[in-house]
């Protein structure tokens, strides 16, 4: 079974571009979500897809956004981007199944804004 | 909304012994709880999970974890430290499979 695959690993933008993460589901997973991590703290999260529509969300602006495709492979999009947006970005994939509930992240992708 | 706590940021052990990383969560409905673990420049891996059923759960690598309802908390332990343990540790709780909160995690170091 493959594992979730992130691109890019590493991403240097300047405020106010916009960027793209992509993110490969692992085969069967029907449901990815996204995560930022600040540098020392725990991931945050962002929001979650499931089926190609939006399944909850946290705490962040619009200017983040995402898309889920039928083959499972995901992107976040983050617009107008500002210096706090520095941070390792995790995607996980998952299989909403009962209690068969579980996680499989990413390595992730590694945000700097400068 | 649940949350997670994780009592002490910073853990340092000896190599053979104990590993306790306290975790305490808050959540309006039975939830579920999780540890991960995560190495330098890497994504997070699961340890284990509760879901429903035993409170005593036991992961990978030797770690457990008991679901204490009445003390809203999901202590990780492990009875012989070893060096490969250092890494940073993560708790986590969810109520409705739709979103996963993160504590702000415990970095475990070893000694020799």
């Amino acid at each position: 079974e493959t594992g979730v695959t992130q691109s890019p690993t590493h991403l240097i933008k300047t405020r106010g571009q916009q960027v793209t993460l992509r993110c490969s589901s692992q085969s069967g997973h029907n449901t990815v979500s996204w995560y930022q991590q600040a540098l020392g703290q725990g991931p945050q999260f962002i929001f979650q897809y499931y089926r190609e529509e939006e399944n909850g969300r946290g705490n962040f602006p619009p200017r983040f956004s995402g898309l889920q495709f039928p083959n499972y492979s995901s992107e976040l999009n983050v617009n107008a981007l500002e210096l706090d947006d520095s941070a390792l970005y995790l995607c996980a994939s998952s299989i909403i199944a009962g209690l068969n509930y579980g996680y499989t992240f990413g390595s992730g992708t590694r945000l700097t804004v400068v | 909304a649940q949350s997670v706590t994780q009592l002490g940021s910073h853990v340092s052990v000896s190599e053979g012994a104990l590993v306790l990383l306290r975790c305490n969560y808050s959540s309006s409905v039975p939830p579920y709880l999780f540890w991960y673990v995560q190495y330098p420049n890497q994504g997070l891996q699961l340890l284990l999970k509760y879901t429903t059923g035993a409170t005593l759960v036991k992961g990978i690598n030797g770690f457990e974890a008991e679901f204490k309802k009445s003390e809203t908390s999901f202590h990780l332990t492990k009875p012989s430290a070893h060096m490969s343990d250092a890494a940073e540790y993560f708790c986590a709780v969810s109520e409705m499979l739709n979103d996963m909160r993160f504590g702000a995690g415990t970095r475990l170091t070893v000694k020799p």
